[in-house]
């Protein structure tokens, strides 16, 4: 099994700051990561696919990048409404998801 | 619009049974493979279970493999989770998920999640 290790667990930041997450897999995924955001009693949404791609509708404030075992989930210039909790997800050797990381407000 | 409805979920005792529907709407529903995704209590996601478009093909995750069944019903666009000899590690927020399709190509990504169900296993 793939494990993905998020980190930080949690980042404490100030709106319009940057966020950036990091996603490290056990063992290379290619670029088939993606990563979610979710929101307290809310399902995930899915933000980015392919490593680097933006799903429908997603700002383009949230870029991903990274390839084989590191990823990074980039959140620039954050606002109100992107303090939540991001999961990365692999999707190359079957299927996990990492632990997860919260933004908070600082 | 693109819709995932659960139902089903509540209180159960150790090793009873209970079934997860959830209902899907605005998209053809047949042409998805679909998922079931767990979450516990604060904590993290975890993959269930999977189904072919047909479905013809049940994929498990190692945890509920011999006690949960998936199945669909494509005149219905409903998908179903039967879950049977429950344990009390099973409690949690229960999705159903659609992967993402472009151009006929799909990868295992999800891009319509349902509100999720409650279950609660628990004596």
């Amino acid at each position: 099994e793939v494990v993905l290790t998020q980190s930080p667990g949690t980042l404490s930041l100030s709106p319009g700051e940057r966020a950036t997450l990091s996603c490290r897999a056990s063992q290379s995924v290619n670029i088939y990561l993606a990563w979610y955001q979710q929101k307290p009693g809310r399902a995930p949404r899915l933000l980015i696919y392919g490593a680097s791609s933006r799903a429908i509708g997603i700002p383009d404030r949230f870029s991903g990048s990274g390839s084989g075992t590191d990823f990074t989930l980039t959140i620039d210039r954050l606002e109100p409404e992107d303090f939540a909790v991001y999961f990365c997800q692999q999707y190359d050797r079957a299927l996990t998801f990492g632990g997860g990381s919260r933004v908070e407000i600082k | 619009e693109v819709q995932l409805v659960e139902s089903g979920g509540g209180l159960a005792q150790p090793g009873e049974s209970l079934r997860l529907s959830c209902a899907a709407s605005g998209f053809t529903f047949s042409t998805y493979t679909m998922y079931w995704v767990r979450q516990a209590p604060g904590k993290g996601l975890e993959y269930v279970s999977a189904i072919s478009t047909t479905g013809v093909n049940g994929f498990y995750a190692d945890s509920v493999k011999g006690r949960f069944t998936i199945s669909r019903d494509n005149s219905k666009n409903t998908l179903y989770l039967q879950m049977g000899s429950l344990r009390v590690e099973d409690t949690g927020v229960y999705y159903c998920a659609r992967v993402r399709c472009t151009d006929g190509i799909c990868y295992n990504v999800f891009d319509v999640w349902g509100q999720g169900t409650m279950v609660t296993v628990s004596s």
